[in-house]
């Protein structure tokens, strides 16, 4: 069965840039959109972003300027990068696979928190 | 975007007993809402789609229900491994919005 893990720095400095990986396993990259959501206690479960295996991304529009993603189906892995951060986007950040035409969430990864502080 | 506001915030409940969880949004998104389950400290688990389909491998004593603006989330006979948070989620308009969640804790 697919399982999707988060990797990356846990702290990030103000105004630096915040660096994620998803690593997937167990299951193909096509098919399906690969989203980034994240939770904080502000602002709760918030969808940032997703991409699929065209490369093709759909982003909030309230995170749009600051958000890059990528995917690398060689690797089973795709990417997200937040630019700019402040404290607001300290948060668990979960990467999920989202079922392609229906928008659900149906596999999450297990979560890693970023913290911003200097 | 589309706000989707749960209540009550926190429920508290005995094993055994019916809970019942509403969803509402700011504005009609026909049945496209998505229920799911957090424990503490793990990801959220997809628990309904549609309003009240079932995924596979949830047990029966979750239902779900409701279309346009008004969703409930019901679980009969509570059982100890219920004891989470509980959120909605749109996907009539993009962006995807989640609602605030809904804590089931103990009596």
């Amino acid at each position: 069965q697919v399982q999707l893990q988060e990797s990356g720095p846990g702290l990030v400095k103000p105004s630096e840039t915040l660096s994620l990986t998803c690593t997937v396993s167990g299951g193909f990259m096509s098919t399906y959109n690969w989203s980034w959501i994240r939770q904080s206690p502000g602002r709760g479960l918030e969808f940032i972003g997703n991409i699929n295996y065209i490369r093709l991304t759909d982003f909030n529009p309230s995170l749009k300027s600051r958000v890059t993603m990528s995917v690398d189906t060689s690797r089973n892995q795709f990417f997200l990068l937040l630019s700019s951060v402040t404290a607001a986007d300290t948060a668990v950040y979960f990467c999920a696979r989202q079922v392609y035409g229906v928008y659900i969430f149906d596999v999450w990864g297990q979560g890693i928190l970023v913290s911003v502080s200097s | 975007d589309i706000q989707m506001t749960q209540s009550p915030s926190t429920l508290s409940a005995s094993v055994g007993d019916r809970v019942t969880i509403s969803c509402r949004a700011s504005q009609s998104i026909s049945g496209w809402l998505a229920w799911y389950q957090q424990q503490p400290g793990k990801a959220p688990k997809l628990l309904i789609s549609e309003a009240s389909n079932l995924r596979s491998g949830v047990p029966s004593r979750f239902s779900g229900s409701g279309s346009g603006t008004e969703f409930t989330l019901t679980i009969t006979s509570l059982q100890t491994d219920d004891f989470a948070s509980y959120y909605c989620q749109q996907y009539n308009s993009f962006p995807w919005t989640f609602g605030q969640g809904t804590t089931v804790e103990v009596k």
